[in-house]
């Protein structure tokens, strides 16, 4: 079974700060892992994700995310946090094709960041 | 080109009745699954089909079962709907090759049960 945790259930930054939000998984075949953004009261938009090609992944609006197997890690980041990057954030796993799995995500509890001007 | 599309996007329904939901997956997607999320909570899969076919399932109990059809458009169905069960459920669709590298998501249909 393949699991996700995000560390912090939420967290605060500064505009103009850093932006690191954090996912470990857990799989017991080679994954693919996504994060998903949710703004209040909407669906869930795709921001990036990794399936097996560069372990540094480029997304959309200024995210990215790198994949660490040694670490089991996919964490977040984003070097300068703009007022519309508040929502909440969901990281997520699937297995790779092949996997009895596939095609299935897991996702995390979320991690809501709030971005003070 | 329109991406997934569900209906209706916000319903209430009393303890004890049934519900459908409706998904209309992005042109040229065969696959869809739907997710049950709880206020405050990730996405949880509930299950995907695929040819008309549910080809896998999560932890969910029989009350809830699906339909596809022919032109890939799915629906969800729970019966006696308990408190539980209010929800926001989410449709997601794909290719069944490549599912990785596209998968949407719809708005969401918000079911209320009182």
């Amino acid at each position: 079974a393949q699991s996700v945790t995000q560390l912090g259930s939420h967290v605060s930054v500064s505009e103009g700060a850093l932006v690191l939000l954090r996912c470990n998984y857990s799989s017991s075949v080679p994954p693919y892992l996504f994060w998903y953004v949710q703004y209040p009261n909407q669906g869930l938009q795709l921001l990036l994700k990794y399936t097996s090609a560069a372990t540094l992944v480029k997304g959309i609006n200024g995210f990215e995310a790198e994949f660490k197997k040694s670490e089991t890690s996919f964490h977040l980041t984003k070097p300068s946090a703009h007022m519309s990057d508040a929502a909440e954030y969901f990281c997520a796993v699937s297995e790779s094709p092949g996997g009895t799995s596939y095609g299935k995500l897991t996702f995390g509890q979320g991690t809501i960041l709030t971005v003070h001007p | 080109d329109a991406g997934v599309t569900q209906s209706p996007t916000h319903l209430i329904k009393t303890r004890g009745q049934q519900v459908t939901l409706r998904c209309s997956p992005k042109s040229g997607h065969d696959t869809v699954s739907w997710y049950q999320q709880a206020l405050g909570q990730g996405p949880q899969f509930i299950f995907q089909y695929y040819e008309e076919e549910e080809r896998q399932r999560g932890n969910f109990p029989d009350r809830f079962s699906g339909h596809q059809f022919p032109n890939y458009s799915s629906e969800l169905n729970v019966n006696a709907l308990l408190l539980g069960d209010s929800a926001l459920y989410l449709c997601a669709s794909s290719p069944l090759q490549g599912f990785g590298n596209t998968i949407y998501f719809g708005e969401g249909s918000w079911l209320t049960v009182v």
